[in-house]
């Protein structure tokens, strides 16, 4: 049964930071792994979508990097802004339609 | 094209009454899939259609629960008989590809709280 992990579970930085976040897995056979950005009482929105074929992903200040050999992904956030407050959340896809989800960090970016 | 809807988004119930969730997935997206999101925990799967064929269902999907999707459009999730451990976020997504290759678009979500 996969097992996601995001460490840290909160995350407090000043504004203009560059920060990493981590998200590590326990079965490699995945598909692919995609992060996604959560808001308060909010739906879930895709930022970033990595193949297991794939190294790395970028999208503007947003980098995602992937090793599937090691059960690792991290998610690279440059210049962090206030805007960039949430919570973050990686989630695995293996042999099904389902993705497994990690907790998430929560990330405070303050001015 | 306004996304994935989900209505209602907060309902608030006692224990023991029927809810209804309703899903309206991205126009040209055959498939859609119900999770759920309890607080401080990341979303866990609960069921996947394709067109009207519901294709998978999770163990958390009591038989107290049940979801349709009679004409490959909109979804419905019921919950019968709430108890308080129903209490969560109940979330809609949708996507034209399987998955293994494609972006999953969620919505806002549709927050229950049994009393």
């Amino acid at each position: 049964k996969q097992e996601v992990t995001q460490i840290p579970a909160a995350l407090s930085v000043p504004e203009g930071e560059n920060l990493v976040l981590n998200c590590s897995f326990t079965d490699s056979a995945i598909y692919n792994l995609q992060w996604f950005r959560q808001d308060p009482g909010k739906g879930l929105t895709s930022l970033l979508l990595i193949q297991s074929s794939q190294r790395e992903q970028t999208s503007g200040r947003l980098n995602a990097s992937l090793d599937k050999s090691s059960g690792r992904s991290t998610l690279y956030i440059a210049a962090s802004q206030p805007g960039d407050s949430a919570t973050y959340l990686c989630a695995t896809v293996g042999g099904s339609e389902k993705l497994v989800f990690g907790k998430g960090t929560k990330l405070t970016v303050n001015p | 094209d306004t996304g994935v809807s989900q209505d209602p988004r907060h309902k608030i119930t006692k224990r023991g009454q029927n809810v209804t969730f309703r899903c309206d997935p991205i126009s040209e997206h055959n498939r859609l899939y119900w999770y759920r999101q309890t607080l401080g925990q990341g979303p866990e799967f609960l069921t996947y259609f394709q067109n009207e064929a519901q294709l998978e269902k999770s163990r958390l999907l009591s038989d107290r629960f049940s979801a349709e999707r009679p004409k490959g459009s909109f979804s419905t999730l019921e919950i019968q008989r709430t108890e308080q451990g129903d209490s969560a976020m109940y979330l809609c997504a949708s996507s034209f590809q399987t998955v293994t290759t494609g972006e999953l678009f969620f919505g806002e979500g549709s927050r229950l709280t049994v009393l």
